[in-house]
C-alpha cells in the first residue's frame, strides 16, 4: 500500500522561505507531485519529480530522494497569497492494471503572516 | 480556469436519497478521476476512467458508482446517502494515464446530506 505523511500545519512570515516535507511508504511509484489548494477550491498542480534531485519552478522548488523515502516543497519569497494547503501525491506502479490513480497525502496548511 | 466543469456546485439532500454528480473533462483529456474530500481532510481517490473504461479503483463504497460516457463526460452516482457522505467531490482529468500527466481539477460539488 501507500501512505504519505506531511505536517498538518506550517506558519511562516511574508518574504521568508518555508519547506514542507513529505515522507512516504510505498511499494513503488513513478514520481512525487505537489498540488496547491486554496480554501476548498480546485487543487492545482505545482510540480513533479520523476527523478531524485531538485526541480525549480520560479519561487517554488521540489525535491525527491527515493533512497530516503522523502521529498519536500520549498517556497521562497513567501507572499500572502501562498497561504493555502499543499499536498504531496504519488502515482503507484500498477503492474496488472494500467490505471493511473494519484494518491494524496493529508495536506499541509500553510499560513503566511505579515 | 482548469477547463474541467462540474455540476452542480452545491447539492443539499436528505439521508437515504440518491444524487448524480456530473463532470466534463478538459477538451482532449481521456482520463477522468473522482476524489472525495471531507472537512479538513485530504483527497481520497474514488475511481478512475480512461476512454470509457474503468481503470483504477480506490476505497469507493458499494453505494457509489460511476461511469464515463462515449463523449468522455463522467457521472458519479451516490445512493442511500448517509450524513458521513457530506463532502466536496472533485473531478479531475488528464490527457493520458502517464505518471507525468498532471491532474486538472474542477471546482468540485459540495454535497450536504441532512
Amino acid at each position: 500500500g501507500q501512505s504519505l505523511e506531511q505536517p498538518s500545519e506550517v506558519t511562516a512570515v511574508e518574504g521568508a522561505i518555508v519547506q514542507i516535507n513529505c515522507t512516504y511508504q510505498t511499494s513503488g511509484f513513478y514520481g512525487l507531485s505537489w498540488y496547491q489548494q486554496h480554501d476548498g477550491g480546485a487543487p492545482t498542480f505545482l510540480s513533479y519529480n520523476a527523478l531524485d534531485g531538485l526541480e525549480e519552478t520560479g519561487r517554488f522548488s521540489s525535491f525527491l530522494s527515493r533512497s530516503d523515502s522523502y521529498g519536500y516543497l520549498l517556497l521562497q519569497e513567501l507572499q500572502m497569497k501562498d497561504s493555502a494547503s499543499y499536498f504531496c501525491a504519488v502515482r503507484p506502479i500498477m503492474i496488472y492494471n494500467q490505471g493511473g490513480k494519484l494518491i494524496f497525502g493529508q495536506g499541509t496548511e500553510l499560513s503566511v503572516k505579515p | 480556469d482548469s477547463g474541467v466543469t462540474q455540476t452542480p456546485k452545491h447539492l443539499i439532500t436528505a439521508t437515504g436519497q440518491r444524487v448524480t454528480l456530473r463532470c466534463s473533462p478538459r477538451s482532449g483529456d481521456l482520463s477522468v478521476y473522482w476524489y472525495q474530500q471531507s472537512l479538513d481532510q485530504g483527497l481520497q481517490f474514488l475511481i478512475q476512467y480512461y476512454n470509457g473504461e474503468e481503470r483504477a479503483k480506490g476505497n469507493i463504497l458499494e453505494r457509489f458508482s460511476a461511469q464515463q460516457f462515449p463523449d468522455l463526460h463522467s457521472e458519479l452516482n451516490l445512493s442511500s446517502l448517509e450524513l458521513g457522505d457530506s463532502a466536496l467531490y472533485f473531478c479531475a482529468s488528464s490527457p493520458g494515464q502517464g505518471p507525468d500527466s498532471p491532474l486538472h481539477f474542477g471546482n468540485g460539488t459540495r454535497l450536504t446530506v441532512t
